[in-house]
């Protein structure tokens, strides 16, 4: 049974660009969540995804977008990049979000 | 927004020796979660207990809910080095549940 992978590992992005972010599921999952934390935060909800439609979305803006295929896995795209998104991007798995998630190692995305 | 605060923010102990964390959340909740996240990595679910659930054990760990006071704790006994961690719990809110977490303790364990 493989655990949630996450690509890349690291990130350097230049403010105004864009950049996607990918996330595989733990086999059996069918939920993914994607979260931000920043440096000595706990992690903030950005959406999740159930069968392939958006099932919840935290406070985000509309540059933070994503997608679910049909083998679950999933991506993270952010239009725009700003200064503060720069942090640690998490994935998370589940079957069906009730009961504990499998993160993956996250991607750490640094915006200059 | 927060849902969880842990109580402390920051715990040194030495080898051996218990540590205790503390959790406090707003609403009312289905289940709470604490997790433990090792250098800024991504988060190990550690262990879940459910709102009908008052204590429950893994290993080490004992964790403690009591929904009155809106408070959960979390004991992890003869501690490591290697528990050297960031320690939070989460709470599954709204219909996606999605889930809220606290600030975090970060637990140093030395020799």
């Amino acid at each position: 049974e493989t655990g949630v992978t996450q690509s890349p590992t690291h990130l350097i992005k230049t403010r105004g660009q864009q950049v996607t972010l990918r996330c595989s599921s733990q086999s059996g999952h069918n939920t993914v969540s994607w979260y931000q934390q920043a440096l000595g935060q706990g992690p903030q909800f950005i959406f999740q995804y159930y069968r392939e439609e958006e099932n919840g979305r935290g406070n985000f803006p509309p540059r933070f977008s994503g997608l679910q295929f049909p083998n679950y896995s999933s991506e993270l795209n952010v239009n725009a990049l700003e200064l503060d998104d720069s942090a640690l991007y998490l994935c998370a798995s589940s079957f069906g979000g009730h009961y504990g998630y499998t993160f993956g190692s996250g991607t750490r995305l640094t915006v200059v | 927004s927060q849902q969880g605060e842990e109580d402390p923010q920051a715990l040194s102990i030495q080898e051996g020796e218990n540590a205790t964390m503390n959790c406090s959340y707003k609403t009312s909740i289905n289940n709470l979660q604490w997790y433990r996240q090792n250098s800024g990595r991504g988060l190990v679910h550690l262990i879940l207990i459910r709102s009908n659930e008052r204590e429950k054990h893994s290993g080490r760990l004992r964790v403690t809910l009591d929904t009155s006071k809106k408070s959960s704790s979390l004991l992890i006994t003869a501690s490591r080095a290697a528990d050297t961690a960031s320690y939070f719990c989460a709470t599954p809110t709204g219909t996606a549940s999605k889930l809220t977490f606290g600030t975090g303790t970060r637990l140093q364990v030395t020799l």
